[in-house]
């Protein structure tokens, strides 16, 4: 089975801390993504990654970078963090870019940022 | 550009009746797949069912089906016999052959199985 992980459930930090948010797939995905998800707004994609070194900006990038140095690893960073984005986190990978792959979902990080 | 409609954002069935969560896409793309993931209170998405757009064949996953008809653009996924488990928020996603975007969500589908 496909494994997913994230290095949080929950998590609080402060206005203007650098938050790191971890995820990492056991599965030697090609693809990761970064997702948040607030009530109403379904999922946003903020970033992703189709190899290593790479990122392409997803729809709502501002406030966020990305780091993947190895394949099974894809950081979210928020670089000074903010009340507005307190959400959902949520990584997923995927296989390749064939229609049939689905993507996996790791378990999300609940974010609080006061 | 593709997109994915939910237009119910909140649905409740009885138990052990069917239901259906309506799903509609619109793409330019030839070939295209067409997901459904449920997401529990706990958070974690899980895949339910995959069609693909050259699929004959409507899929069928266990209590899953998707009632896929491809001239109306539509990919409802039907839940027979309704179980209270089955209280989750439910996405329909879309694939697409050009292989640069990643899948495209819906808004989702809140459903609340009444026992």
């Amino acid at each position: 089975d496909v494994k997913v992980t994230q290095s949080s459930r929950y998590l609080v930090k402060r206005t203007g801390e650098k938050v790191f948010l971890e995820c990492v797939q056991d599965m030697d995905h090609e693809n990761m993504f970064w997702y948040r998800q607030d009530p109403g707004l379904g999922l946003r994609l903020i970033y992703f990654s189709y190899d290593v070194k790479m990122k392409e900006k997803g729809d709502i990038p501002e406030g966020y970078s990305v780091s993947r140095e190895k394949k099974e690893r894809f950081s979210l960073i928020l670089e000074s963090a903010s009340t507005n984005q307190t959400s959902m986190y949520l990584c997923a990978s995927r296989l390749g870019r064939q229609v049939e792959h689905e993507q996996y979902f790791g378990p999300g990080t609940r974010l609080t940022v006061t | 550009a593709q997109k994915i409609t939910q237009t119910q954002p909140g649905m409740f069935v009885q138990e052990k009746e069917a239901v259906t969560l309506d799903c509609t896409y619109d793409t330019s793309d030839p070939s295209y797949g067409l997901f459904w993931y449920k997401q529990p209170s706990s958070g974690e998405m899980i895949f339910l069912i995959y069609q693909g757009s050259y699929d004959q064949q409507n899929a069928t996953e266990g209590r899953y089906s998707l009632n896929f008809q491809k001239a109306r653009k539509s990919a409802n996924l039907v839940i027979s016999a309704s179980q209270l488990g089955d209280s989750a928020m439910y996405f329909c996603a879309m694939s697409s052959s050009s292989g640069n975007t990643p899948l495209v969500f819906g808004k989702g589908t809140r459903l609340s199985v009444i026992a």
